[in-house]
């Protein structure tokens, strides 16, 4: 079965530090592979996908994230924090070929932004 | 890009009654679209997928009586919480697949369910 890992509940950076969110994922194959960004109260920004190709994927917001297949892994990575990138990340697996595109969360990272 | 909205953002209501939110895809159309529980602090679980024209589609453990889900046309999905009770209180939130075939999936706002 699918399943996703974020093994960081809560990060604290400080702004213009580096940042890196884990992500592990278990499926089968190679998956599709999404980060998305949720502030308080609200739905989800998509920041990257992976879906093939390179696996140096970049996003908005100056975010990146590396596909790591033989580490089932697809870290979100950020060289300069900023005080408005305080927020909820979640990591998300989706079946390739799938009728249904059902995607499935990993349990989220918050992070928090020192000044 | 593709846009879905939902509504109301927020709903506050008495135990025992029931509560319907809707969810459109106001930019394309979707014959799919899911529905999310988020709790406090937790991540997203989804509990159906509902296909325009026929049945929805439940998750484990998901009451399909107690969350009636109504898939009518290309562009709106609703979700009602029937007799709804505290524990019902949550965040909703519904996404659209795009016309691609990469899964990729558009979010609403979500819906800030509180039941008193």
């Amino acid at each position: 079965a699918q399943s996703v890992t974020q093994p960081d509940i809560h990060i604290t950076v400080s702004e213009g530090a580096s940042l890196e969110l884990r992500c592990n994922y278990s499926y089968g194959a190679t998956p599709y592979l999404f980060w998305y960004v949720q502030s308080p109260g609200q739905g989800l920004q998509l920041l990257l996908k992976y879906f093939s190709g390179d696996t140096l994927v970049q996003g908005i917001k100056g975010f990146e994230a590396e596909f790591k297949r033989s580490q089932s892994s697809f870290n979100l990575r950020k060289p300069s924090v900023h005080w408005s990138d305080a927020a909820e990340y979640f990591c998300a697996v989706g079946a390739r070929g799938g009728a249904t595109n059902k995607l499935i969360f990993g349990t989220g990272t918050l992070l928090a932004v020192q000044p | 890009g593709a846009v879905v909205s939902q509504h109301p953002s927020r709903v506050i209501c008495k135990s025992g009654t029931s509560v319907k939110i809707e969810c459109r895809s106001l930019d394309f159309q979707a014959t799919t679209m899911f529905w999310y529980r988020q709790f406090p602090k937790q991540s997203l679980m989804l509990m159906a997928t509902s296909n325009e024209g026929s049945k929805a589609t439940y998750e484990q453990g998901v009451e399909k009586d107690k969350f009636l889900i109504n898939h009518a046309s290309l562009t709106l999905s609703t979700l009602t919480v029937t007799s709804a009770h505290p524990e019902d209180s949550s965040f909703y939130i519904c996404s659209a697949p795009g016309t691609g075939v990469n899964n990729e999936q558009f979010f609403g706002p979500g819906t800030r369910l509180t039941v008193l």
